[in-house]
Order: C-alpha cells, then structure tokens, then sequence
C-alpha cells in the first residue's frame, strides 16, 4: 500500500510571508494524482490543489503552488503571501491510477498563521 | 457553486445503537465515498460507491457498515450496532471521472459522530 508522509506536524509563518510544506509518498506507479486538502476549525475539506504525475508542469492556484519532484516521490506546498485565513491543517493525498478510487492521506500539517 | 452537503451535522448515540448518516453528492457526479477522521488523526478511507454497488472498501469497513442510494439524490452509511470506537467525523465525498482523469473527489462539510 502506498504510504504519505507529512513530517511536519506544525508550521508557523507570519502574514505576507511564504511557507512550504512537505510530503512524500511511496508508490511504485508510474501514473498517479496527487492532492492537497486544507481542513480549518470547522473540520471541512477543502481542494486546494491537485497534480497529475504525468504532468511536468508544477501546478498553480493562484498563492498556492506545488513543487512536484516525482524521481524524489516529494510533493510540497508552497503558500505565498499567506494569510490569516490560510491558518488550517494541510493535508497530503495520494491516488492510483491501478490502485483503486482511495485517497490515501497523510497525517496532516497544522499551519499557524501569525499577524 | 455545486457542493456536497451532509445531514445532520452531528449526532450523539448510545452504544449498540443504530445509526444512518445522510450524504447529497453533487447532482451529476457519478462515484460517491465515506471517509472517517478520528479526532486527532488522519482521515481514512472507508468505502467508495458507483453503479449501485460498492467499488472498494478497506479494512475499516466491515460487516457493521454498510452503504446505500435509496433514491437518485441521496448517499447513506449506515452503522448497525455503534460502538465507542465509531466517534468520529464521517466525510462524505462525491466525483466525477467524466473527462477529467483527476478523478477529483468534493467532500461534503462532514457528519460528527458521538457514541455514549
């Protein structure tokens, strides 16, 4: 089974600074997706950005952006000009292609957003 | 905006006690998911649903769960006799395959379980 790891149990970056947060994952497919969820106090999961493996091209949404590594199996989150309301746990995520409709998640990152 | 929507928000049982959790996927979505998140863990897949039957399930989900589309809207989990382990949050999700290989999965505000 493939494993996430998210070895950053907490972050903390001040307003209209940049922070990035890491994930690796195990796999030993060649095509797969990738995902970030953002989870605030109200435990909602929220999309923040996916990946395609067979895409080179990093994603982008709008602060939020990946650095996607996929020899190294790494998959950070890089949040610019952060804000107050980007203060959440962070989630990494994992799917298949061969492997079934599962997210396979890791164990989270909680951001602290301070003014 | 579409969006997934979970009733109710949170329910409190005693243990051995019955319960159903109510999930509207977004409407032309097609594969329907629960997911669970003990407090303070990560979240975990529980089953995944397409054409009236169950796709894949984990370990989690055993011969107490069982999964269910009653009508052309609605998306249940049912839990036959809860136990204290059960308390946790329940994240109904919903996809479409549709063109779009990414198969992104929308989760629906979640379900707060308590078992007494």
């Amino acid at each position: 089974a493939q494993t996430v790891t998210q070895s950053q149990p907490e972050m903390s970056v001040q307003e209209a600074e940049t922070v990035t947060l890491s994930c690796t994952y195990d796999t030993s497919e060649s095509d797969y997706y990738l995902f970030w969820y953002k989870q605030p106090p109200s435990r909602q999961m929220i999309l923040v950005i996916r990946q395609e493996a067979y895409k080179q091209q990093n994603a982008t949404e709008n602060r939020f952006s990946v650095n996607f590594q996929k020899a190294a199996k790494s998959f950070s989150l890089k949040i610019s000009d952060s804000q107050l309301g980007d203060a959440a746990m962070y989630f990494c995520a994992y799917r298949g292609q061969d492997s079934g409709y599962a997210l396979n998640f890791g164990k989270g990152t909680s951001l602290l957003v301070t003014p | 905006e579409p969006e997934v929507t979970q009733t109710p928000s949170h329910q409190v049982t005693q243990m051995g006690q019955e319960v159903i959790l109510r999930c509207v996927p977004i409407s032309n979505h097609l594969y329907f998911y629960w997911y669970r998140q003990i407090l303070g863990q990560k979240v975990e897949f529980l089953v995944s649903f397409y054409n009236n039957e169950i796709s894949e399930k984990s370990e989690i989900f055993d011969d107490q769960f069982s999964v269910e589309r009653p009508d052309g809207s609605n998306f249940t989990l049912k839990i036959r006799s809860t136990k204290l382990e059960d308390s946790a949050m329940y994240f109904c999700a919903s996809s479409d395959m549709g063109g779009d290989r990414t198969d992104t999965q929308y989760f629906g505000p979640g379900t707060r379980l308590t078992v007494l």
